[in-house]
């Protein structure tokens, strides 16, 4: 089973500034299988980044996803107010490990 | 626009089954695509439960495999989770969403299920 790091735990930014956040596989991971969700407190998740770097409908253009083999990338340019929130990176494993995902970093306003 | 959303009891005992709805608008599950759940116990990250494709057949994580049943009723257009024999772990928000291009991209709003007597 693939296990995914996140790093930071918390991140502490302020607006305008840009964030990076890591998603590390145990093994080598597809891009195609990789994406990225934001999580604000009391919501659901909101899908970010899909196949590694492809941005999901209607998200903003400062948010973009990189890499490769087991070394991850979120990266969000000019933090807004709202960007503030937990990020995780999921990747699938095919079946029957399905969805994994990482424990989170917390992007906190500093 | 496609819309899920969770619904079932907030409470369920010890041992007992936890079982959650999630009713799917603005998308025909028969159409295709796959449906999954998705918990989150207070506090803590996200877990994969399992996923259903709108023919039936399913994907469970395999340390749930035994306790968990994901059904699909696309006359009603909607999607269904049983987890037996409950314990105090199985506390958390479930959340339902589509699974598509490998990420999920629609979920509902989540239910919070707690396990107490």
């Amino acid at each position: 089973e693939i296990v995914l790091t996140q790093s930071p735990g918390t991140l502490s930014l302020s607006p305008g500034e840009r964030a990076t956040l890591s998603c590390r596989a145990s093994q080598s991971v597809s891009s195609s299988y990789l994406a990225w969700y934001q999580q604000k407190p009391g919501q659901a998740p909101r899908l970010l980044i899909y196949g590694a770097s492809s941005r999901a409908t209607g998200i903003p253009d400062r948010f973009s996803g990189s890499g490769s083999g087991t070394d991850f990338t979120l990266t969000i340019t000019r933090l807004e107010p709202e960007d503030f929130a937990v990020y995780y990176c999921q990747q699938y494993g095919g079946s029957p490990q399905g969805a994994t995902f990482g424990p989170g970093t917390k992007l906190d306003i500093k | 626009q496609v819309q899920l959303q969770e619904s079932g009891p907030g409470l369920v005992k010890p041992s007992e089954t936890l079982s959650l709805n999630c009713s799917v608008s603005g998308y025909s599950i028969s159409r295709g695509s796959y449906w999954g759940w998705i918990r989150q116990p207070p506090g803590k990250g996200l877990e994969w439960v399992g996923t259903i494709y709108h023919n039936g057949n399913t994907y469970y994580k395999p340390s749930l495999r035994s306790r968990v049943t994901i059904s699909v009723d696309t006359s009603e257009n909607q999607f269904s989770l049983k987890l037996s024999s409950v314990t105090a772990a199985d506390t958390a928000v479930y959340y339902c969403a589509r699974w598509v291009m490998l990420s999920y991209d629609y979920w509902g709003r989540g239910t919070l299920v707690t396990v107490s007597s």
